[in-house]
């Protein structure tokens, strides 16, 4: 258990809406990743953070922003959500410098009507 | 850009036989790591097996083994004895090894997934 929690784990929303889903982790590491899984495309990096303050774009970050004021927690904001953003969102970590892996989160699946 | 690319959407295999998932990829570093998750229907995503690319030695966990040709880019897992409980869709990974250091290339990159039924 790498201790990710993410919330809300399910939503459902109206198009034009702001939504935010939140990872937390319990064990102070630095990397933390948003992906979101779609079919035929597996999953895709939106944003990642390296540090307190310190996030960079991944590969499908248009309408996205994200937030990490403090280590545990890292935010996923969409500030006017679409249809197109229906999706199973993820949070990772990566734990242990040297071998590269990602541990994630449950998932938080959201639905924009 | 690293790219990796898992060819078989769907795959089946009957209990207790040997399945091998496919999956290729392409980088121009030498120096990398591949990664095999397994994300059954309760959503979560699981680490399955790991390879460093300088290891020329095949990784092995239990009933899952890859076979890594690293000059033909090709990281294939196999399940042996294969279990109702594997049935779930498997994902291919890349990683730099240079991603040790911070930045950008820090990210996994996945393939599109090969969904496995097992069949009783």
């Amino acid at each position: 258990d790498a201790g990710i929690t993410q919330s809300p784990r399910h939503k459902v929303t109206e198009t034009g809406t702001p939504v935010t889903l939140r990872c937390h982790q319990t064990e102070n590491h630095r990397y933390m990743y948003w992906y979101r899984q779609d079919p035929g495309h597996g999953l895709r990096l939106i944003h990642y953070s390296y540090g307190v303050k310190d996030t960079d774009k991944g590969e499908v970050s248009d309408g996205y922003s994200v937030s990490r004021s403090k280590t545990e927690d890292f935010l996923l904001t969409l500030e006017s959500a679409t249809s197109s953003q229906t999706s199973v969102y993820f949070c990772a970590i990566q734990s242990g410098h040297d071998t590269g892996e990602l541990f994630f989160g449950e998932g938080s699946r959201l639905t924009v009507l | 850009a690293q790219t990796v690319t898992q060819s078989q959407p769907e795959m089946s295999v009957q209990e207790a036989e040997t399945v091998t998932l496919s999956c290729t990829y392409d980088t121009s570093e030498s120096d990398y790591y591949l990664f095999w998750y397994k994300q059954p229907p309760s959503r979560q995503m699981i680490l399955v097996i790991r390879q460093e690319a300088y290891k020329q030695q095949n990784a092995t966990e239990n009933r899952f083994s890859v076979n890594f040709q690293k000059a033909a880019k090709s990281f294939s897992l196999k399940i042996s004895d294969s279990q109702l409980g594997d049935a779930a869709m498997y994902f291919c990974a890349y990683r730099s090894v240079w991603g040790n250091y911070g930045g950008a290339t820090n990210k996994l990159i996945f393939g599109t997934g090969t969904l496995l039924a097992v069949q009783p």
